[in-house]
């Protein structure tokens, strides 16, 4: 049974830099991409990024120039930063596996995906 | 203002049935599969359905899924209490200049 086990610092100052790592235990690190998802308080799921083991990333476009999403294969772990910071990036973070799967249809293959591990979350505040 | 666009709120009486609809673009669900997620108050999301009509093990067959064009619909039979949750949809979006992942603004859904 994979589990995904989270942490980083829980309260921040405006322009501060967000870090959080999220370990992945009892499963495969290859073969998946590792998500990032965040929910501010009160409102829907957004996509930050992801990341394979081999380091490709994917990211939001609208947070791309803030997110760095990096990988440690030693441990198993993946981490988040998020740059400057402010009230609008308070939120519940998780982290979460994303499946890549395949299917025939009619000869092809055709792919898709789903995220179907997660976190538990980890509330980060900005405020000063 | 999410891609994928999902009624604010549902509800029902325990026992009766219910969808929720899910609304994207030919960049989104039109080309690709969605899974739906649900996330029970204080919890962290949990998948529900995924390639858009599968269950997981261990989700119960009164929850199903289906896709036509560039919606998709969650339906949920024989309501209880316990479904009192929030509703995600979510998919992959192939936008040529930053494909990612999208969600739906999420449905709340209430068992009166």
């Amino acid at each position: 049974q994979v589990q995904l086990q989270q942490w980083g610092a829980g309260l921040l100052k405006p322009s501060e830099t967000l870090s959080l790592t999220c370990a992945v235990y009892g499963g495969s690190f290859s073969g998946y991409y590792w998500s990032w998802i965040r929910q501010p308080p009160g409102k829907g799921l957004e996509w930050i990024g992801e990341i394979n083991h081999s380091g490709s990333t994917n990211y939001n476009p609208s947070l791309k120039s803030r997110v760095t999403i990096s990988v440690d294969t030693s441990k198993n772990q993946f981490s988040l930063k998020l740059s400057s910071v402010t009230a609008a990036d308070t939120a519940v973070y998780y982290c979460a596996r994303r499946v890549k799967a395949s299917t025939m249809v009619q000869g092809v293959p055709y792919y898709y995906y789903y995220m179907d591990v997660w976190g538990k979350g980890t509330t980060v505040t900005v405020s000063s | 203002q999410s891609v994928l666009t999902q009624p604010p709120s549902v509800s029902a009486a325990p026992g009766q049935k219910v969808t929720i609809s899910c609304s994207g673009s030919s960049s989104n669900i039109g080309n690709n599969y969605v899974s739906w997620y649900q996330q029970l108050p204080g919890t962290a999301p949990k998948l529900l359905i995924y390639e858009n009509n599968k269950r997981p093990s261990g989700i119960p067959d009164r929850f199903s899924g289906s896709k036509s064009g560039t919606s998709a619909t969650l339906g949920i039979t024989g309501l209880q209490t316990g479904d009192e949750a929030d509703y995600y949809c979510g998919t992959w979006d192939s936008s040529l200049s930053a494909p990612n992942w999208v969600f739906g603004g999420g449905t709340k859904l209430t068992v009166l």
